[in-house]
């Protein structure tokens, strides 16, 4: 159970354009999801925390306006990239917790590695 | 704020040898712990968690960590290494001093050898 599905698992996308990232929690609802980025060989930094049917809260030095997140349902948040440029490419990683305890684990999708050329 | 260092940015064992992976946490509450593995180019997978019931917790494919308040210290240990645990490993605390988000150790590369 508390399955993570992360959509897609790799892109390859042009400077300038935007590109979607979906995140599903299959078998439970999660009201709050969190994105993460991953630079090669650090450690995840968090990005932001999606909340189902408000808006997003991020992290400081996280620009909102480049990375735009919806969690429409208790099952689904998107992160879109906007304008993506090169340094933009990164591995991004979605995850939600079941249940709303802080101590429960969190529950991670196998990541997206964005790529912009 | 909370906060996790893991002391070693990379561990090398011989395959049987014993595993001991490093983390020491900062928290002003009754923190949350948690290791995770991660595989090139994957997502996370939970390998244990504390929560303030027993200070010794067992995990999966044989990992164990001790809570130990005293050393602010929740290291990951495991008796004989297996080749398939070459990974990076993740520490993570949580508190609710920080709305329970989840804050990531730096990791620590695991290295197997044969």
């Amino acid at each position: 159970g508390a399955v993570v599905s992360q959509h897609p698992s790799w892109v390859i996308c042009k400077s300038g354009t935007s590109v979607k990232i979906e995140c599903r929690s299959l078998d439970f609802q999660a009201t709050t999801m969190f994105w993460y980025r991953q630079f090669p060989k650090q450690s995840l930094m968090l990005m932001a925390t999606s909340n189902e049917g408000s808006k997003a809260t991020y992290e400081q030095g996280v620009e909102k306006d480049k990375f735009l997140i919806n969690h429409a349902s208790l099952t689904l948040s998107t992160l879109t990239v906007t304008s993506a440029h090169p340094e933009d490419s990164s591995f991004y990683i979605c995850s939600a917790r079941v249940g709303t305890s802080g101590d429960s684990p969190l529950h991670f999708g196998n990541g997206t590695r964005l790529t912009v050329t | 704020a909370q906060s996790v260092t893991q002391l070693d940015s990379h561990v090398s064992v011989s395959e049987g040898t014993p595993v001991l992976l490093r983390c020491n946490y900062s928290s002003s509450y009754s923190p949350s712990l948690f290791w995770y593995v991660q595989h090139p180019n994957k997502g996370l997978q939970l390998l244990l968690k504390y929560t303030s019931a027993a200070t010794l917790v067992k995990g999966i494919n044989g990992f164990e960590a001790e809570f130990k308040k005293s050393e602010t210290s929740f290291h990951l240990t495991k008796p004989s290494a297996h080749m398939s645990d070459a990974a990076e490993y993740f520490c993570v605390v949580s508190d609710r001093g920080g709305g329970f988000k989840t804050i990531f150790g730096a990791g620590t590369r695991l290295f197997v050898k044969a």
